[in-house]
């Protein structure tokens, strides 16, 4: 079925650490979207990113659509960044966002 | 410009009673999308909004209702409320359909007892 799977499930970094997250999604899609989510609940957007790649401070993120997945790279971690970060998708013809089930991360100092 | 809203931040209910929860949408978006977010997992589509026009239902039962009004803001209800339905409730706004970029409120967490 169309689904979206993010990797890992959880990562535990090291301060100053570098790390990629990945997000498969299974069909083609106008719209993806990765986001952090506060301890609060709230969905900070971080990437509107259906293609290309993109670049703000530590954080970068690339789509290959053609190949169907999105990677978001964050540099330099900071404990600040720790918390799950979702990437979502809408498929083509659609205008639901459709999640993945997140990757847990945590920096440690 | 103000962002989305959503009122209340914390809510606790009875099994068997209603529910009202209410988003405004960010300025000049006419989209509204609502989702539910259980522990641990990620948000799941219920249903979205377009100029006060429901536009596509996820696999929710049909004591989950909205309405859009005519400012485009939204309110999502739930009847006969269930355990299950203790969750945190999202709204997103848009500035239209398709795959144009969503902008999510911080949310409504429900707790049903």
């Amino acid at each position: 079925g169309i689904q979206v799977e993010q990797s890992p499930p959880d990562l535990i970094l090291q301060e100053g650490a570098n790390s990629t997250l990945r997000c498969n999604f299974s069909d083609s899609v106008n719209n993806l979207q990765w986001f952090h989510q506060n301890p609060w609940g709230q969905l900070i957007n971080l990437f509107y990113i259906p293609s290309g790649t993109k670049q703000n401070g530590r954080l970068s993120a690339t789509t290959v659509a053609t190949e169907r997945y999105s990677l978001l790279y964050i540099s330099s971690s900071q404990t600040t960044d720790s918390g799950v970060y979702f990437c979502a998708v809408v498929f083509y013809g659609g205008s639901r966002l459709t999640f993945g089930e997140g990757t847990q991360l945590t920096v440690n100092p | 410009e103000t962002g989305v809203t959503q009122s209340p931040t914390h809510l606790i209910k009875t099994r068997g009673q209603q529910v009202t929860l209410r988003c405004s949408s960010q300025s000049g978006h006419n989209t509204v999308s609502w989702y539910q977010q259980a522990l641990g997992q990620g948000p799941q589509f219920i249903f979205q909004y377009y100029r006060e026009e429901e536009n596509g239902r996820g696999n929710f039962p049909p004591r989950f209702s909205g309405l859009q009004f005519p400012n485009y803001s939204s309110e999502l209800n739930v009847n006969a409320l269930e355990l299950d339905d203790s969750a945190l409730y999202l709204c997103a706004s848009s500035l239209s359909l398709g795959g144009n970029e969503q902008y999510f409120g911080p949310g409504t967490r429900l707790t049903v007892t």
